[in-house]
C-alpha cells in the first residue's frame, strides 16, 4: 500500500540554526500539508500546497517557515532560524484531490528538538 | 471554522460496540464531516467523513443527524488496536485542510 514517507524521524538542532524537513508524497498526489503537534497538545495545521504554489497557510506559517517541491516526489518544509518553541512533530500529508472530499494519508512524522 | 465538542475519554471494552458522539452546532452547509484517529506516536490517520448521509466503509459508521448539527462515528467491534484519541473535524474548503480539536481518547479494555 502506498504511504506518506519523511526523513529524517529525529533531528536536533541548534536555536538559530536551519533545517530542512522531508517528506515523500504518495506519487499521484496533487495536494500536500504540513501539520505540527507540540508535545501533549492538538495538532495544528500549517500549510497547504497545491499547483506548486501555497494554498492557505496558518498563523504559525510566519516568514520562518517555506515549503517547496523541488522535484517531483519530494515536498519540503524549512525552518529559517529555528527557536525553541518550534520543538514539535511534525506530520506531512498528501491527498489525491483535495481535502474536502478525500482522505488525507499522513507521514509517520519527523520529531524536531530544539535546544 | 466550525467549533466541536466531544467527550474527553471514553472507555469500551473489547469486541463491544463504541460510539462516539461529537456535537458540530456550528457547521455550515456545505462542510464535510471528516473524522481521523491517532494511535500513540504515530500521526493521525483517515477514519471515515460523509455530508448528509450515514456512510460506511470498513473500518467503521457514520451516522449524521438530520439537522447535521451532530454526528456519531461507530466502531461495530472495537479492538485493542482501536485505542486512540478520535477527531471529529467539520471541514470547508477544496483545501480540505484538518482543523484538529482535542478529540476523544477511547481506550479499550480487555
Amino acid at each position: 500500500e502506498p504511504e506518506v514517507t519523511q526523513t529524517p524521524s529525529h533531528q536536533v538542532t541548534q536555536m538559530g540554526q536551519e533545517v530542512i524537513l522531508r517528506c515523500v508524497p504518495i506519487s499521484n498526489h496533487l495536494y500536500f500539508y504540513w501539520y505540527r503537534q507540540i508535545l501533549g497538545q492538538k495538532v495544528e495545521f500549517l500549510v497547504s500546497f497545491y499547483n506548486n504554489e501555497i494554498s492557505e497557510k496558518s498563523e504559525i506559517f510566519d516568514d520562518q517557515f517555506s515549503v517547496e517541491r523541488p522535484d517531483g516526489s519530494n515536498f519540503t518544509l524549512k525552518i529559517r532560524s529555528t527557536k525553541l518553541e518550534d520543538s514539535a512533530m511534525y506530520f506531512c500529508a498528501s491527498s489525491a484531490a483535495g481535502g474536502l472530499y478525500n482522505e488525507q494519508f499522513f507521514g509517520p512524522g519527523t520529531r524536531l528538538t530544539v535546544l | 471554522d466550525a467549533k466541536t465538542t466531544q467527550p474527553n475519554s471514553m472507555e469500551s471494552n473489547e469486541e463491544e460496540p463504541v460510539h462516539l458522539p461529537c456535537n458540530h452546532s456550528t457547521i455550515s452547509g456545505t462542510d464535510y464531516i471528516h473524522w481521523y484517529r491517532q494511535l500513540p506516536s504515530q500521526g493521525p490517520e483517515y477514519v471515515i467523513h460523509g455530508l448528509t448521509s450515514n456512510v460506511n466503509n470498513r473500518m467503521a459508521s457514520l451516522a449524521i443527524a438530520e439537522d447535521r448539527k451532530s454526528s456519531t462515528l461507530i466502531l461495530h467491534r472495537a479492538t485493542l488496536r482501536d485505542a486512540a484519541v478520535y477527531y471529529c473535524i467539520p471541514v470547508r474548503g477544496s483545501q480540505g485542510n484538518l482543523i484538529f480539536g482535542k478529540g476523544t481518547k477511547l481506550s479499550v479494555k480487555p
